[in-house]
């Protein structure tokens, strides 16, 4: 399967705990983008990142998220010590190069609920 | 602020009625608008990319258009297989984050 890859799918967490949502973009592509969709909202944008840098994280909240796309390996959405209004759904997106007339092909998202 | 509103949030067709979303922007810098696929519990798929007013594009029952302000959907003799929830986003001269709307759930019944 050559699309976008997240995982997990679902993922619970308890108040307080860290919950870590990992990207694997399609293959060549090298520009990552984090989405949330929180219920009956639309997708807001989080941050854009290229390998081992972020270019544009101006739709991050300030505290306790963080993100990555290291070298090697998949692109990491960090959540510490989560709370309720962090339930939302998740979705990442890649593309082959940040120039505006390529489309962002999405995965299926990871489905974070707190307890 | 820049801003991207679709209507209506909803639409519910019979099989062969059609119809036509719409998507409204303001958006300073815009590029461009992409429209989206999403079926439940799915990521959005990608389905047009339009640039400049005037500008058409088709996909089998599908087709958008553009004009300076809004952006149209028509969805021609839909079948159920239709229903999703469609969305448009636009984007900007230098790439990057797309802002989405809110999407137009769309329902269709045999």
């Amino acid at each position: 399967n050559a699309g976008v890859m997240q995982n997990p799918r679902h993922l619970v967490r308890r108040r307080g705990q860290e919950a870590r949502l990992r990207c694997s973009p399609m293959k060549g592509h090298s520009h990552v983008y984090w989405y949330r969709q929180l219920p009956e909202e639309g997708l807001k944008f989080m941050v854009y990142l290229q390998k081992e840098n972020i270019i544009d994280e101006s739709g991050m909240p300030k505290e306790r998220f963080s993100a990555e796309f290291p070298k090697e390996g998949p692109s990491i959405l960090r959540i510490q010590q989560v709370v309720r209004g962090d339930s939302a759904a998740y979705f990442c997106a890649s593309s082959p190069d940040g120039l505006s007339n390529q489309p962002q092909h999405f995965g299926d998202g990871t489905r974070l609920s707190i307890l | 602020e820049d801003q991207v509103t679709q209507s209506p949030e909803a639409l519910r067709l019979q099989e062969g009625e059609s119809s036509s979303l719409n998507c409204s922007y303001t958006v300073s810098g815009l590029r461009g608008l992409f429209w989206y696929r999403q079926d439940p519990g799915k990521g959005p798929e990608f389905l047009f990319t339009l640039y400049s007013a005037g500008e058409e594009k088709e996909k089998e029952r599908l087709k958008a258009t553009l004009t300076k302000k809004e952006s149209f959907l028509h969805i021609t003799a839909p079948k159920p297989e239709d229903s999703a929830t469609y969305l448009c986003a636009a984007f900007y001269n230098q790439g990057g984050k797309l802002i989405f709307g809110q999407g137009t759930e769309l329902s269709v019944k045999p």
